[in-house]
């Protein structure tokens, strides 16, 4: 069975700070990893890897993926309140259900 | 709006009551996808359809849930003798599959929601 790990499941961090989110995964015929930010609505997509080592960056926020040792991290900088969401990593394996297996999220508070 | 929507965005029923949702995927979008989220968990995967093909089904869907996609655009997903349990968030999402390797195959877009509350 597919599985996703993410840690920590929550942190508070002051506005300004540098944040890293972690996501591990077990799969079978892995394809790519995603990661996706929830605020009090649907997730919305911020990042799809498919390929080891190569960092994907949009503005303060940037994930690279580890396809040897099965992880990826997500790093937030110079943080703002507006950052404070559940941040999900999902992947995408191709094997057995074709949907998106989810782990439990990253809360992530930034207070000012 | 050309995003996924979803219709309701909130349902509450009794317990033992049939209830519909309906999604409308983005309009050159072929693959829809049906996700439940409880709190604190993140989605887990239902069903998806590729055009109105319904490909495959999670061992989370019970016969009471069944979806269709008759026509390959919107999707309706049905819970029968809706129980307690069954209160959750039901996402929408949808994706275009191009070719087998397509890098947008993979990014699903999320509609709003329907939040279900079983009474």
């Amino acid at each position: 069975e597919d599985k996703v790990v993410q840690s920590p499941l929550s942190l508070v961090v002051h506005e300004g700070d540098t944040v890293t989110l972690n996501c591990s995964y077990e799969v079978t015929n892995f394809r790519s990893l995603l990661w996706y930010k929830q605020e009090k609505k649907a997730p919305t997509f911020l990042f799809m890897l498919t390929s080891s080592g190569i960092e994907k960056k949009s503005g303060r926020l940037s994930s690279i993926l580890d396809k040897k040792e099965l992880f990826s991290i997500l790093n937030i900088t110079a943080t703002q309140t507006g950052d404070s969401a559940v941040y999900l990593c999902a992947v995408y394996s191709g094997g057995g259900a074709d949907g998106l297996t989810f782990g439990k999220g990253t809360h992530l508070i930034i207070q000012p | 709006d050309t995003g996924v929507s979803q219709d309701p965005r909130h349902k509450i029923t009794k317990r033992g009551q049939n209830v519909t949702f309906r999604c409308d995927p983005i309009s050159e979008h072929n693959r829809l996808y049906w996700y439940r989220q409880t709190l604190g968990q993140g989605p887990e995967f239902l069903t998806y359809f590729q055009n109105e093909a319904q490909l495959e089904k999670s061992r989370l869907l019970s016969d009471r849930f069944s979806a269709e996609r008759p026509k390959g655009s919107f999707s309706t997903l049905e819970i029968q003798r809706t129980e307690q349990g069954d209160s959750a968030m039901y996402l929408c999402a949808s994706s275009s599959l191009t070719t087998p390797l397509a890098r947008s195959s993979y990014e699903q877009y999320f509609g709003p929601g329907t939040r279900l509350t079983v009474t």
